[in-house]
């Protein structure tokens, strides 16, 4: 089973400062690098995703970045706000599992006024 | 509006009883799956299944079972067998059996034992 390691567990950010949350992984069969929002009580929604024939994609707000021979990916936030506030997933597709996806443990961000 | 519904919202369980959350999707994806999700412990693939009348096991299938009579539906029944069904359960759908899809969720059903 590919293991998807992330860190932190969480993490507090003032408002206005920057988000950094990393994504360690062994090995995948799939250029695909997904990040997942999830607000409490709702399910996850796709934030941002990134194949790597690139090693940054920017969507608003949203960065990931991705290093191909460290086989590491992070979601970094700038200006964060507490709307943000949410528990953020990422995840690698398993071919094994019908394309479901492995998720990392989760981090709580607390976007702080 | 196309998307995934998933009901109840809340569902207690008694001891010995099996229940079955039910999870629909109107967005004609042939991928369905089930995940549940734990505190600190991210969600993890109970079941899934890429087409009609085909599912196999995930990770942690033991206690649990479901069916893919329709496209659109993806029941899953929560057996007495499982001993530790409390948790927060989430159904996702996919387009295609392929990597690179995106997942959609629906709104989960949260689990209790009475």
């Amino acid at each position: 089973q590919q293991q998807v390691k992330q860190s932190p567990q969480s993490l507090i950010v003032q408002k206005g400062g920057i988000s950094i949350i990393n994504c360690a992984y062994e090995n995948t069969a799939f250029d695909y690098f997904p990040w997942y929002q999830q607000f409490p009580g709702k399910g996850p929604a796709l934030l941002i995703a990134i194949r790597p024939d690139v090693s940054e994609k920017k969507e608003g707000r949203f960065t990931i970045s991705f290093n191909k021979s460290a086989k590491q990916f992070s979601l970094h936030i700038m200006d964060s706000q507490p709307g943000d506030s949410a528990t953020y997933f990422c995840a690698l597709p398993n071919s094994n599992s019908g394309y479901a996806l492995n998720f990392g443990k989760g981090t709580s961000l607390l976007v702080t006024p | 509006d196309g998307g995934i519904t998933q009901s109840p919202k809340y569902l207690f369980r008694k001891e010995g009883q099996n229940v079955t959350l039910s999870c629909e999707q109107n967005l004609n994806h042939d991928a369905m799956y089930w995940y549940r999700q734990d505190p600190g412990q991210g969600l993890r693939l109970i079941y899934y299944s890429q087409i009609v009348n085909d599912f196999q096991k995930g990770d942690i299938a033991e206690g649990y079972s479901v069916s893919r009579e329709k496209k659109e539906s993806f029941p899953l029944t929560v057996t007495s067998a499982q001993k530790n069904p409390t948790a927060f359960y989430l159904c996702a759908s996919s387009m295609r059996r392929a990597g690179g899809e995106t997942q959609y969720f629906g709104p989960g059903t949260r689990l209790l034992v009475l």
